[in-house]
């Protein structure tokens, strides 16, 4: 069965520090890998979204960056840290196919940035 | 930009009865689903209706969707105090590789 990895649960960083965050799927190949922020009782706003290695397309600028340097592996990273970037960040893998179904949801990591 | 949009924002009702929440969208979609989310975990996936369907059941849930007025309904029946906990409506579009989520709807289910 596939599963979907994050770490770490929760992650306090002084402004200006670097980021980065990751996520792995297991039991399953050739994903599409999603990075989502949730703000404090709101919805999801898509960041970055994968359909294979190397391959990233960001959905709105920021101070953020995702890298897949492996097909199973999604990373998001930032250089400087600014207190706008806390928030509940959520991994998601979707079985590769046109039109997209269902997407599968990592436990997540909560951010703050002080 | 197709945006599900859900309402009401919150929904506070009894156990025993039966919770409707609404989604709207603006353009055209393949799939529109829902989730949900437990206070400080991850989404997941409870049920997608496809374009070409009307109605739809799963257990305790039920989606209907009308593509003429871009709008779908959750209803969960009987809803237990289990069932708190804020639910989202995403669109998949016709070509698109991802969803746009709405700001979704917090259900509390008093016992």
């Amino acid at each position: 069965s596939q599963t979907i990895h994050q770490w770490p649960a929760t992650l306090v960083q002084p402004v200006g520090s670097p980021l980065s965050l990751e996520c792995t799927v297991e039991g399953t190949s050739n994903p599409n890998l999603y990075w989502y922020r949730q703000a404090a009782g709101r919805g999801l706003q898509l960041l970055f979204y994968s359909v294979g290695i190397g391959q990233i397309s960001s959905e709105v600028p920021q101070n953020l960056s995702a890298s897949r340097p492996q097909d199973r592996q999604f990373i998001l990273s930032s250089k400087k840290l600014l207190l706008s970037d806390s928030g509940f960040y959520l991994c998601a893998w979707s079985v590769a196919s046109l039109p997209v179904n269902e997407q599968f949801f990592g436990p997540g990591t909560r951010l703050t940035v002080l | 930009s197709q945006q599900g949009e859900e309402d009401p924002q919150a929904l506070s009702i009894q156990e025993g009865e039966n919770a409707t929440m609404n989604c709207s969208y603006k353009t055209s979609i393949n799939n529109l689903q829902w989730y949900r989310q437990n206070s400080g975990r991850g989404l997941v996936h409870l049920i997608l209706i496809r374009s070409n369907e009307r109605e739809k059941h799963s257990g305790r849930l039920r989606v209907t969707l009308d593509t003429s007025k871009k709008s779908s309904s959750l209803l969960i029946t009987a809803s237990r105090a289990a069932d708190t906990a804020s639910y989202f409506c995403a669109t998949g579009g016709e070509d698109g590789q991802n969803f746009v989520f709405g700001p979704g709807t917090r259900l509390s289910v008093l016992p």
